[in-house]
């Protein structure tokens, strides 16, 4: 078992060019998150998914966008990438309510020059 | 925004030493309140977590305490070990959502 697989491990790109991570879950978990990770920024959400179909804003969603392929596929992507976006990210998936477990890939870092 | 706030940022106990994180949130609609332990390149992991109906909660080593009327709680590690070296979270789930809202982590490290 799996758990959540993020891919790549790691991404150097440079400013303007564009990137997809990739997550997926073989939980058959109904929720999906983006997170970053910054020094002395803890983890901040970027996008969510609560269910197939559907996708919300999180905290700091300027610059990404994301698609849930489908129930175990939840894709971040950056169009123009800027130096700011330079990040640890990472995924996480839960069962659907209140209450419930996040359980977290092992991270995309990812370096923008 | 909502906010939780951590401290200290880093953390440094002797082996066999009480490790102690304390974490505030500034808005009483929170109904959840997990702790994530992550070690370095590896993605976080729950450790624990509390609901507000209850004060204590303990898991071996590892007690969350939980002081409704102050909006604190905090983590408590006994009998600390060099193994629990690594990053702490904080974190607080809004009511009625199963979003997070995490505090900006605690780096322990635990001398041998």
């Amino acid at each position: 078992n799996a758990g959540v697989t993020q891919t790549p491990k790691f991404q150097v790109l440079k400013t303007g060019q564009s990137m997809t991570l990739q997550c997926a879950q073989d939980m058959n978990h109904n929720s999906m998150y983006w997170y970053r990770q910054d020094p002395g920024m803890g983890l901040r959400l970027i996008y969510y998914s609560a269910s197939e179909g559907t996708t919300d804003k999180g905290e700091v969603p300027n610059g990404y966008n994301v698609s849930r392929l489908n129930k175990r596929e939840f894709s971040l992507r950056l169009e123009s990438a800027a130096p700011s976006q330079t990040s640890v990210y990472f995924c996480a998936s839960s069962v659907a309510g209140r209450g419930n477990i996040q359980y977290f890939g092992a991270g995309t870092r990812l370096s923008v020059l | 925004q909502q906010q939780v706030k951590q401290s200290p940022q880093s953390l440094i106990v002797q082996k066999g030493g009480i490790s102690i994180i304390n974490c505030a949130y500034e808005n009483t609609a929170f109904d959840y309140f997990p702790w994530y332990q992550q070690f370095p390149g590896k993605g976080p992991a729950l450790l624990i977590a509390i609901r507000p109906d209850v004060s204590e909660k303990k898991e071996g080593r590892f007690t969350i305490s939980f002081n409704k009327s102050a909006k604190q709680f905090s983590l408590h590690i006994m009998d600390s070990q060099p193994g629990d070296s690594a990053t702490y979270f904080c974190a607080a789930s809004p009511s009625g959502t199963y979003k997070y809202i995490f505090g900006t982590g605690t780096r322990l490290k635990v001398l041998a």
